[in-house]
């Protein structure tokens, strides 16, 4: 069946532009997470969905990065004013319930912002 | 943000050799995940725990939950060259549902 699915798989913004990234989870799941992952470094929590319930945005680095899920089902990271140091992949992850639950990721979107 | 302590950072084995890594923590953790990362991809699920002192098998690949559920190992037997990659242990907090991922063991084979 279909798994995660990321676009843009690429971008290359200039400083200063908003960007838009849009994630789609596997049909059913409920829980929705984004990450950060910098080169060569692990993965840093940015937000989680879970259905109707108010999203947890505790992860988010700055007021400039805002995220919504329409729905219930495709979700987009929305990143403004870009700075050189948001440059870096950013990975959707689903999973079918909170608690002991399998999370599986999309292929990422590599963002980078010169 | 908080991460695991994920070790060894990277190994070079020869092709055949078993392998190991760990990660541990101070935080106690409902659930272990255990990830592979090629280059320019998404983390692919290898073994999902869920109760302490749990061992549990895909193929090569083994994987056991700390008694004390505060860290958790991955073995994988008989190296081949396509298992070179990145893996990622990643904890479920106690009483959240955040993960908290560990910073990755680099994996080269030499065949």
């Amino acid at each position: 069946g279909a798994g995660v699915s990321q676009s843009p798989s690429n971008k290359v913004t200039e400083k200063g532009k908003d960007v838009e990234l849009r994630c789609d989870p596997i049909s059913g799941h409920t829980a929705l997470y984004w990450y950060r992952q910098s080169l060569g470094q692990g993965l840093e929590f940015l937000i989680y969905f879970q259905g109707n319930s108010a999203p947890d945005k505790s992860g988010l680095p700055s007021d400039r990065f805002s995220a919504e899920r329409t729905g219930g089902s495709v979700s987009t990271l929305t990143i403004q004013r870009t700075q050189q140091e948001d440059s870096a992949v950013y990975l959707c992850a689903s999973s079918s319930r909170t608690g002991e639950s399998e999370q599986y990721f999309g292929p990422g979107t590599r963002l980078t912002v010169t | 943000g908080q991460q695991l302590n994920q070790s060894p950072q990277s190994m070079f084995i020869q092709e055949g050799e078993d392998v190991s890594m760990n990660c541990t923590s101070s935080s106690i953790f409902n659930t272990w995940l255990w990830y592979k990362q090629d280059p320019g991809e998404g983390p692919v699920l290898l073994i999902a725990l869920y109760k302490a002192g749990e061992l549990t098998s895909n193929g090569r690949l083994t994987a056991q939950f700390g008694i004390t559920r505060k860290d958790s190992f991955l073995n994988i037997s008989a190296s081949i060259p396509s298992d070179v990659g990145i893996y990622f242990c990643a904890g479920q907090l106690k009483g959240t549902y955040k993960y908290i991922f560990g910073t990755g063991t680099r994996l080269k084979v030499l065949a």
